[in-house]
């Protein structure tokens, strides 16, 4: 049972335009949630993250969107730039020890075309 | 800091064979985690840790899994015996309290 999933594999876009990649989850448990991205033979980087008590954190060209109600978050890159290509994970936790825990959703590969 | 380090980057092991991946995670954070990413089941969490006491491990697949550590600098992971289907790369990552997590580069096992 997938709690948090990205339905979307792959998503191409013009250099300057607007990225949206899209993230649904199903625990209502869930209060953190994070965007990471990842390029091939690296780990995971840390991106953006966004409490619930949010519905929208910014951070330069990134911007998370959150829909409580929904389920739903929404990473935006405005800009898009050809360096941004990569895999983007979503990531949720809970609260209390399952706090630290954090499940990934299963990527969506953004190609920025020049 | 260096960021999480993890040896070796690459391994390749015939089955039946013992596995131990190594992790040093970022000095000071409390929390160290193991995952694993396959194409099937994508990134998923394995076992993490609390000032090196383990607190959640329903993520290992099975007894073959183990995982320790001993000290607040150094963690493994070890599959023994290992089998083909344990192909996988296998990320250590670490955290301050409800901090994002930092990840190592990951180990990309073979297991032929």
């Amino acid at each position: 049972d997938q709690q948090v999933k990205q339905n979307s594999p792959s998503l191409s876009v013009q250099e300057g335009r607007i990225s949206i990649l899209n993230c649904d989850y199903t625990n209502s448990m869930f209060d953190y949630f994070l965007w990471y991205k990842k390029y091939p033979a690296e780990g995971p980087t840390f991106l953006i993250s966004i409490s619930s008590i949010k519905d929208k954190n910014e951070d330069g060209r990134f911007t998370v969107f959150l829909n409580k109600s929904a389920k739903h978050l929404s990473l935006h890159i405005v800009p898009s730039q050809p360096g941004d290509s990569a895999v983007y994970f979503c990531a949720a936790s809970g609260y209390g020890n399952a706090g630290n825990m954090l499940t990934f959703g299963g990527g969506t590969r953004l190609m920025v075309k020049p | 800091d260096a960021g999480v380090i993890q040896s070796p980057r690459h391994e390749v092991t015939e089955m039946g064979q013992e596995v131990t991946l190594r992790c040093k995670p970022i000095s000071g954070h409390d929390y160290l985690f193991w995952y694993r990413q396959t194409m099937m089941r994508g990134l998923e969490l394995l076992i993490y840790f609390n000032n090196n006491v383990p607190i959640d491990d329903s993520g290992m697949p099975e007894d073959r899994f183990s995982a320790k550590m001993p000290n607040a600098s150094f963690s493994t992971l070890k599959i023994q015996p290992s089998e083909p289907r344990d192909s996988a790369v296998y990320f250590c990552a670490s955290s301050l309290y409800r901090g994002e997590a930092f990840f190592g580069q990951g180990t990309r096992l073979t297991v032929v």
